[in-house]
């Protein structure tokens, strides 16, 4: 079994739906990325959590640490929204390195 | 600030060839990581490095890779005699400070070994 785990691995929704994908990991963290990759582009950090909740315009990021759970909204969602998306986390006895999930691909239909 | 520089973004070698990659930290980023995504497959860490120092190579190949972060000048992470299993997208981050803060990830090298 991975460290961490993402579900859907596959998620299709239409312009406008509501979006929510989610991340289970085994481990103590110190902390939570969520990351997007554009097919052949690089990696952008979208948030990095600890605890509790973050937003930023239409992503909405929170983390239940006790549950060891994490999920990640889209509102409103869009055709450019479509990319791969990773949860990773930073094990509390991993150093400083990153354990990532298999990633969540997601396509927005207009 | 430009950001993690990787590059090249694209590099086809022949199997026995060398491959060597680059990557120039963010202004103020001491801390290097570098990860490998294989075709189909997630991120998977291989070595973290600070200036001069290589702090954790858990996730290296035990021949043929090898890393290095001088004092001035870039992280290299070099591949010795490419197979074709060494196919893969090379990432590079970098953060200021030992752990989560700040982490930023480059655009990746390509490798594809012909």
């Amino acid at each position: 079994k991975n460290e961490v785990e993402q579900s859907p691995q596959n998620l299709t929704a239409q312009e406008g739906e509501f979006i929510t994908i989610n991340c289970s990991y085994s481990v103590g963290i110190s902390a939570l990325h969520w990351l997007q990759q554009h097919p052949g582009g690089g990696i952008v950090s979208l948030f990095m959590l600890s605890s509790g909740k973050k937003k930023h315009g239409r992503l909405i990021a929170t983390i239940n640490i006790q549950e060891k759970h994490s999920s990640l909204h889209i509102t409103a969602s869009h055709p450019r929204d479509s990319a791969v998306y990773i949860c990773a986390v930073m094990g509390e006895t991993s150093g400083s390195r990153l354990t990532f999930g298999e990633g969540t691909q997601l396509t927005v239909n207009p | 600030n430009a950001g993690v520089m990787q590059n090249p973004r694209h590099l086809v070698r022949r199997r026995g060839q060398e491959a060597r990659l680059r990557c120039s930290p963010m202004k103020g980023h001491s801390h290097v990581y570098w990860y490998r995504q294989l075709p189909e497959e997630g991120l998977k860490f291989m070595v973290y490095l600070q200036k001069e120092n290589i702090i954790d190579e858990s996730g290296m190949p035990k021949e043929r890779f090898s890393a290095e972060f001088p004092k001035e000048g870039p992280s290299i992470l070099r591949i010795q005699q490419v197979v074709r299993g060494d196919s893969a997208a090379y990432f590079c981050a970098s953060s200021p400070v030992r752990g989560p803060y700040g982490y930023t990830f480059g655009s990746g090298t390509r490798l594809t070994v012909v």
